[in-house]
């Protein structure tokens, strides 16, 4: 079993719509929590950034981190078809830099 | 401010040859990352530079190796190729010791023929 799970998709939304995405995970050492955007070829962009358990938003964008259920949610609203991506959940622990990720979920928004 | 640049973007080498890649960090930065990605494995951890020493080694083998230099830029180097070996390989820079936001190169895709 993988330390993070995610969900391949793809996930298909029409424009403006709410993108709902998702991880779990099995390590309770996990403090660190990451969103990262990756379009074809190109390197992970990194979206959100959160500390431990609670609610962050930046514009159109909420994550969600909830350790006592080992569950990671991102909320992407008003979607628009320039957010057609795979989106990567990370994670990291208290020491170091070394970042575990999920396998991505792909998102298709259309016009 | 630039962000991490990697160089080269593209190569294709020939099963049995060696390589090496490099990757400058956005400035101030000290911590270095290297990470694998292929469609099968995803984004595979590789090693961790911190002010020119390695912290964590992923599971790969010993064919693959990285350093630091002592104004952050990280090369890593992977001898004997093998076909398996083709596939995406980013570079991550952080400012923070641990648990730091992490930023991503463009990468450098390596095909193995």
């Amino acid at each position: 079993q993988k330390e993070v799970e995610q969900d391949p998709g793809p996930l298909s939304v029409p424009e403006g719509a709410i993108v709902s995405l998702n991880c779990t995970y099995s390590n309770s050492a996990f403090q660190y929590f990451m969103w990262y955007r990756q379009y074809s070829r190109k390197g992970p962009e990194l979206l959100m950034y959160t500390y431990s358990s609670g609610n962050k938003e930046d514009g159109r964008f909420t994550a969600q981190v909830d350790k006592s259920s080992k569950y990671i949610s991102l909320f992407i609203r008003d979607s628009q078809p320039s957010d057609s991506a795979t989106y990567l959940c990370a994670m990291a622990r208290a020491a170091g830099n070394k970042l575990t990720f999920g396998g991505g979920t792909r998102v298709l928004v259309k016009p | 401010k630039a962000g991490v640049t990697q160089t080269p973007r593209y190569l294709i080498k020939t099963r049995g040859q060696q390589v090496t890649l490099s990757c400058s960090p956005i400035s101030g930065h000290r911590s270095v990352s290297w990470y694998q990605q292929t469609p099968g494995q995803g984004l595979q951890f590789l090693f961790e530079y911190f002010s020119e020493t390695q912290r964590n080694k992923g599971n790969f083998p010993g064919r693959f190796s990285g350093r630091q230099f002592s104004n952050s830029r990280s090369e890593m180097n992977v001898s004997t190729l093998e076909l398996g070996d083709s596939a995406l390989y980013l570079c991550a820079s952080s400012l923070a010791f641990s648990g730091g936001e992490q930023y991503f190169g463009p990468g450098t895709r390596l095909t193995v023929t």
